[in-house]
């Protein structure tokens, strides 16, 4: 069972259009982290977030923590070619731990 | 600032033969360190953290070892690989506390013949 379900798993879409990436848990997270990966490459860190409800937003991207921090969503405004890679969610267990819980990540493709 | 080096890129070894995969950290001292395998274009497992010079915890059992030998210094080994061991595996490291965020390596392209 993954500790960290990550939705959709992949997505394809035209330069423009907007987005919306899940990272969900039945399991209570101190903070949860976004990365993204390029093919090659190792993931490069986005954004961590700690407290329930917390919004930030790194340009056209927005991210969210659930307000019982179990769950995270990233919102990407008007897509664009460069965006393209895979997006990892990863979380630090309640506790304090450390080896964070990957989710398997959302493969994004955007089109031109 | 801190960078961690990773290599080689990329390595093309037969099956049965030995494996040394290096990585090392610049800028910061103490840091948790870890190895993960990441297959095409999905999540990563967990091989091994260490939280010390000689402390290694394994993660999955496997034909894998890890060492630390210097405090920013991280090697996976193999003494006789096997098709399954081919895959993109992946170094980083941590500030040595819980729940820190991590920071990869460009990682290593592993392909067994």
């Amino acid at each position: 069972t993954q500790l960290l379900e990550q939705s959709p798993q992949f997505l394809s879409i035209q330069e423009g259009e907007n987005l919306t990436v899940y990272c969900n848990s039945s399991s209570v997270f101190s903070s949860l982290q976004w990365y993204r990966q390029e093919p090659g490459e190792g993931p490069v860190l986005l954004v961590t977030v700690v407290t329930g409800g917390e919004v930030k937003k790194l340009k056209r991207l927005t991210f969210q923590f659930g307000d019982a921090r179990k769950d995270s969503s990233l919102h990407i405004t008007a897509a664009q070619p460069g965006d393209t890679g895979l997006y990892l969610c990863a979380g630090a267990r309640t506790g304090g731990s450390y080896i964070p819980t990957f989710g398997r990540g959302t493969s994004l493709i955007v089109h031109p | 600032s801190q960078t961690i080096h990773q290599w080689p890129a990329t390595l093309v070894q037969p099956v049965g033969s030995p494996l040394s995969l290096e990585c090392t950290v610049e800028g910061t001292s103490n840091p948790n360190l870890y190895w993960y395998r990441q297959a095409a274009g999905r999540g990563l497992q967990l091989l091994f953290y260490s939280v010390g010079i000689g402390q290694i915890s394994s993660e999955v059992p496997q034909n894998l070892s890890a060492s630390r030998p210097q405090d920013r210094q991280f090697i996976l080994s193999s003494k006789k690989l096997l098709l399954s061991d081919s895959g993109f595996y992946l170094c980083a490291w941590s500030v040595l506390a819980k729940s820190q965020p991590q920071h990869f390596g460009d990682g290593t392209r592993l392909s067994i013949l």
